[in-house]
């Protein structure tokens, strides 16, 4: 099973919008409404922002949203603030109880 | 409310296999499968693999089958991960978590370290 695709970075102004994109297949990401994103801070575990493709758990800014079209999944992160800093990761089921990350992307605050 | 604690860091010679461990507890925590995820450093998320919550059913990826174990010890609410044949490529740090809809717990992390 191989990474689903994001770009390595995305940036961004305070108060801007960022859209982080994560293309899979028509096994994993375009099969499944079973996507997640976690957002990770350097030397902290990963916190889970958003799953079910656009589900938000309780306590995440709604300033995240997610969608998806086909195989390619999206995370928009609205009114960038500073502490939105750190590095993004998708996630998809891929069947038989399996799961496959995305390659993940760095967010910079410009 | 789910908290999980994660054993102590390890260092192993090419190999050898090392087993971590992953404490549970709180509310209903034997209704939760737990999943493996590692992160070899500076580099990306890796899903390793899942057990249900009796400890009966389990999966992993394709990379890492052959090599890795995962069992459960329900009475002490105890994961265990055992990866053999550690290489250089495995060292990293290892989550493990539980997820269910919206609500997600996760480990500490344990950094491995396979260094001859």
């Amino acid at each position: 099973q191989s990474a689903l695709t994001q770009p390595a970075s995305v940036s961004g102004s305070p108060g801007q919008s960022i859209t982080i994109s994560c293309t899979g297949t028509s096994n994993d990401v375009g099969a499944y409404n079973y996507v997640s994103w976690y957002q990770q801070h350097p030397g902290k575990a990963p916190k889970l922002m958003i799953c079910d493709v656009r589900r938000r758990p309780s306590g995440v800014s709604n300033r995240f949203s997610g969608s998806k079209s086909a195989n390619t999944a999206s995370l928009t992160i609205s009114g960038l603030q500073s502490e939105d800093e750190a590095d993004y990761y998708c996630s998809s089921y891929t069947g038989s109880n399996t799961y496959v990350f995305g390659t993940g992307t760095r967010v910079t605050v410009l | 409310q789910v908290l999980l604690v994660q054993s102590g860091a390890e260092v192993k010679k090419p190999g050898a296999s090392v087993r971590l461990s992953c404490k549970t507890s709180g509310n209903n925590v034997n209704n939760y499968y737990i999943f493996w995820v590692r992160q070899a450093p500076g580099q990306g998320l890796e899903w390793v693999g899942m057990i249900n919550p009796s400890g009966t059913y389990t999966t992993y990826a394709q990379k890492f089958q052959g090599r890795v174990t995962l069992t459960r010890d329900s009475p002490t609410t105890v994961v265990y991960m055992e990866l053999s044949s550690l290489k250089s490529g495995d060292t990293a740090v290892y989550f493990c978590a539980s997820e269910y809809g919206p609500t997600s717990f996760w480990g500490q992390g344990t950094q491995v370290t396979v260094s001859s």
